[in-house]
């Protein structure tokens, strides 16, 4: 059973700054990993999407990386701005199931 | 257009009523889903439909009940709904079942007196 851990799960951090954020699976046959981000109350803003054979993908201040060797995707935010705040959660799809994993999540805060 | 659109926004509705979520995308995406979120929780899936036909149901209670007329349009029909079942209700859809970008809709704030 696939597993998507997000930690941790609330980060603060000041504005301008660079951030990381983590999602782990445990199960290495995936085909996609999708970042979303969700703000309070509303629904999920998908961020980007990463095929199974592509290493990273970027938008704007933000870019994904995927290692499926290791079970490990990131959500780098540059230059960090108070509009980012949000809960940040990333999702894996796996061949032969059409039930995408999510992950529990990571709240950002950025502290003006 | 990369838009879903639910409506309502806000729903109150008491244990003995019968209403209707509904959904609708204009993208031409042959998967549509629907999701039940608690707060502070991630969402969980409920159905999915694929081409318009039932591909999914992750043994959801039979108060609620699902309907794709069309492959514009999902339903989500409530019925004697509990207390526990007020949350956060999110449509989504894909170009096709969990292949490419899934898309949100606002969700539907439900709330079961």
């Amino acid at each position: 059973k696939q597993e998507v851990t997000q930690i941790p799960a609330a980060l603060s951090v000041p504005e301008g700054e660079n951030l990381v954020l983590n999602c782990s699976f445990t199960d290495s046959a995936i085909y996609n990993l999708q970042w979303f981000r969700q703000d309070p109350g509303k629904g999920l803003t998908s961020l980007l999407l990463i095929q199974s054979s592509q290493r990273e993908q970027t938008s704007g201040r933000l870019n994904a990386s995927l290692d499926k060797s290791s079970g490990r995707s990131t959500l780098y935010i540059a230059a960090s701005q108070p509009g980012d705040s949000a809960t940040y959660l990333c999702a894996v799809g796996r061949f032969g199931n059409e039930k995408l994993t999510f992950g529990t999540g990571t709240r950002l805060t950025i502290i003006p | 257009d990369t838009e879903v659109t639910q409506t309502p926004k806000h729903l109150v509705m008491g244990m003995t009523n019968k209403k209707s979520l509904k959904c609708e995308q204009h993208m031409g995406h042959r998967a549509m889903y629907w999701y039940k979120q608690k707060a502070k929780k991630p969402p969980e899936l409920m159905f999915v439909y694929s081409y318009e036909k039932l591909s999914i149901n992750e043994s959801v209670p039979s108060r609620f009940s699902p309907e794709c007329p069309n492959s514009s349009l999902l339903n989500l029909h409530l019925h004697a709904l509990q207390p526990e079942d007020s949350a956060l209700y999110l449509c989504a859809s894909s170009r096709q079942v969990n292949t490419g970008e899934l898309f949100f809709g606002e969700g539907s704030r439900l709330t079961v007196l």
